[in-house]
């Protein structure tokens, strides 16, 4: 089946640096990527969905200029998390789309980023 | 308004019971896909099931089933035989346009259901 490996799965920051996550996907091309946020128990909510070779779209409300994401391949999406604070502490997780299923969304195993 | 709306927060059942998990849905695409999910405790997203809303059966995997309802909107969850492995929280998702590639999962709340011996 598809699988999409998403690394680091935890990391812990200071405040004021930038955090890259890597989403790939290993078995299948991916020309759609999404990123979604999610607070303890609560549910994911869409950050953006990147797109291979283009500018990603954001949702109402997140920062473009914080979370950068970078799709440079139909196998890789990348996560900025830039000059980070204490409140971007967060479970971050992909999704990458197999356009060849209806059903064909696969998810990383997720990040857990804290900031200190 | 809300797109998906999971009522139950909360769901407590006994092993090898039956449980129903309620999902309703706000489109007004005639085309569109409703999903769910179980998330453990560790995280990862596991996909259990999907409907499309031009599938005129009820869809079913294993333990699994759809009680899909396209008239009141509604996609519930049901879990058969329920496993102490079953303990998790569960989505429910949808995407509209279905063979759009680009058209994002978007999720419920969740219902968080606690399997008991």
């Amino acid at each position: 089946g598809a699988v999409v490996s998403q690394h680091p799965s935890r990391v812990i920051c200071k405040s004021g640096t930038s955090v890259k996550i890597e989403c790939r996907s290993l078995d299948f091309q991916a020309t759609t990527m999404f990123w979604y946020r999610q607070f303890p128990k609560q549910s994911l909510m869409l950050m953006a969905t990147s797109n291979e070779g283009s500018k990603a779209t954001y949702e109402q409300g997140v920062e473009k200029d914080k979370f950068l994401i970078n799709h440079a391949s139909l196998t890789l999406s990348t996560l900025t998390v830039t000059s980070a604070h204490p409140e971007d502490s967060s479970f971050y997780i992909c999704s990458a789309r197999d356009p060849g299923k209806v059903d064909g969304y696969t998810f990383g195993s997720g990040t857990r980023l804290t900031v200190v | 308004a809300q797109k998906i709306t999971q009522t139950q927060p909360g769901m407590f059942v006994q092993e090898k019971e039956a449980v129903t998990l309620d999902c309703t849905y706000d489109t007004s695409d005639q085309s569109y896909g409703l999903f769910w999910y179980k998330q453990p405790s560790s995280g990862e997203m596991i996909f259990l099931i999907y409907q499309g809303s031009y599938d005129e059966q009820n869809a079913t995997e294993g333990r699994y089933s759809l009680n899909f309802q396209k008239a009141r909107k509604s996609a519930n969850l049901v879990i058969s035989a329920s496993q102490l492995g079953d303990s998790a929280m569960y989505f429910c998702a949808m995407r509209e346009a279905t063979y759009q590639a680009g058209t994002a999962l978007i999720f419920g709340k969740g219902t968080t259901l606690s399997v008991s011996s």
